[in-house]
């Protein structure tokens, strides 16, 4: 059974480093065919794909925020952080991790998808 | 930037079949994912690699996708289908979600 959750602060303020982590049981990530994204919602919008971490340590971000987070993972405590510099009031959400995995056979980034999900933390981004 | 674009909102009937669609420059070239996320909860797998049904998920979702568009389909939809949908896919080396559609069942 393939359980996440979240853990962090609920309320940052603007300027200062998010840390959040994800601790997870029921996979290993030290093989390659799996891995921890970060994704965020701010209240009522869409879901945003943050960062994704392979087994083999691979590392995928979003473009757009590339330059504000790192993603790491210590395998034998079986946790992925993620963390993300100079917070603002837009970063305000609910941030999720979840696990990544593929079908069979199929290679590629383009069949991983996002099977299990944490319960989500709310981070509240003021002053 | 790669962009998938949904209707913000959709309606159906109990018992009527419901398609909600996502699109984007060449998608059919891409496999396309589903969510659903009911108020309050966290999203949940309902279509993978285009049509692909993870186990649990009811037969009456359904999955295509072509062209420049993608449709998660209904049918009988059920008052507990009242949900966000949310489509994704991969750009190259990056993770995209579509903006959402509100499923509601009148």
């Amino acid at each position: 059974q393939i359980t996440l959750k979240e853990s962090g602060p609920t309320l940052v303020k603007p300027t200062q480093t998010l840390t959040l982590t994800c601790t997870f049981s029921g996979f290993s990530l030290s093989t390659g065919g799996v891995g921890v994204a970060w994704i965020r919602q701010p209240p009522g919008k869409a879901l945003e794909w943050l960062a994704l971490i392979f087994g083999d340590d691979d590392k995928r971000y979003s473009p757009s925020l590339k330059s504000s987070l790192t993603i790491t993972k210590d395998t034998s405590r079986n946790q992925v952080v993620l963390t993300m510099t100079n917070v603002d009031p837009v970063d305000t959400a609910t941030y999720y991790c979840a696990h990544s995995t593929k079908k069979g056979s199929c290679s590629g980034y383009a069949c991983y998808y996002f099977d299990f999900w944490g319960q989500g933390t709310l981070v509240t981004v003021s002053s | 930037s790669y962009e998938l674009t949904q209707p913000p909102s959709v309606s159906v009937s109990p018992g009527q079949t419901v398609s909600i669609t996502c699109s984007g420059g060449k998608l059919g070239d891409k496999y396309v994912y589903w969510y659903q996320q009911k108020p309050g909860q966290s999203p949940v797998l309902v279509i993978f690699q285009d049509w692909r049904r993870p186990s649990g998920i009811p037969e009456r979702f359904s999955g295509s996708n072509s062209g420049s568009t993608a449709t998660l389909t209904i049918s009988g939809t059920q008052p507990t289908d009242e949900a966000d949908y949310f489509c994704q896919a991969w750009d190259s080396i990056t993770v995209v979600f579509g903006g959402g559609t509100k499923l509601t069942v009148l």
